[in-house]
């Protein structure tokens, strides 16, 4: 299995809701990443996790909330979002360690706050 | 934060045409990557070139780096409407961890029929 798992692929919210997002990959990776991606723009480092413990975090707003339960899944619960947190929300996952290959990035979570 | 800056920031051409795009960055750096990325969605990985790397080949992509100016290239050779996308350059300047890569702002390239 060579890929990223995202889900769900689309999620409309209102600013009182809880909602999360999830990622799952069966590569063996033990460095999972979210990245937040506004239109016509790079995506942006949120987080990272690195043997299942939080190494980075990007000065995200605390109503971001992310979550390792294990090497496999990487979880963002979201909470009391405003409108300009709607976006397209990108997982990844990577070998620790000098890279050889890339990142293997999921297909995303278009997340719409209303 | 954002590493560096690309350009052009949008590339019209032909198909069959080559395509050359630029990234610039700002910090040393392990590695850098290039991605594509189709209609907002995720990102495909393209290539990695190591920093003590200068060229880089893989099917019709051709990857150059130089670290004394802080500047990579991307070539991809016989374009064709497929490759219509983003283009991506990311820098990875972990030294041995995860530290999450740094992308350029990307160029849109569109290949006309």
């Amino acid at each position: 299995d060579t890929e990223v798992t995202q889900t769900p692929k689309h999620l409309v919210m209102g600013m009182t809701n809880k909602k999360s997002l999830k990622c799952e990959q069966h590569m063996g990776h033990r460095a999972m990443y979210w990245y937040k991606q506004k239109a016509k723009k790079p995506p942006e480092l949120m987080f990272v996790y690195s043997y299942e413990k939080l190494s980075i975090n990007e000065s995200v707003p605390s109503r971001f909330s992310p979550e390792c339960p294990n090497s496999s899944l990487l979880n963002l619960h979201l909470h009391a979002l405003q409108p300009e947190d709607s976006a397209l929300y990108l997982c990844a996952s990577s070998q620790v360690g000098p890279a050889q290959y890339g990142y293997t990035f999921g297909s995303g979570t278009r997340l719409t706050v209303v | 934060s954002q590493q560096g800056e690309e350009d052009p920031q949008a590339l019209s051409i032909q198909e069959g045409e080559n395509a050359t795009m630029n990234c610039s960055y700002k910090t040393s750096i392990n590695n850098l990557q290039w991605y594509r990325q189709n209609s907002g969605r995720g990102l495909v990985h393209l290539i990695l070139i190591r920093s003590n790397e200068r060229e880089k080949h893989s099917g019709r992509l051709r990857v150059t780096l130089d670290t004394s100016k802080k500047s990579s290239s991307l070539l991809i050779t016989a374009s064709r409407a497929a490759d219509t996308a983003s283009y991506f350059c990311a820098t990875d300047d972990s030294g041995g961890g995860a530290d999450g890569l740094t992308f350029g702002k990307g160029t849109h390239l569109i290949i006309q029929p």
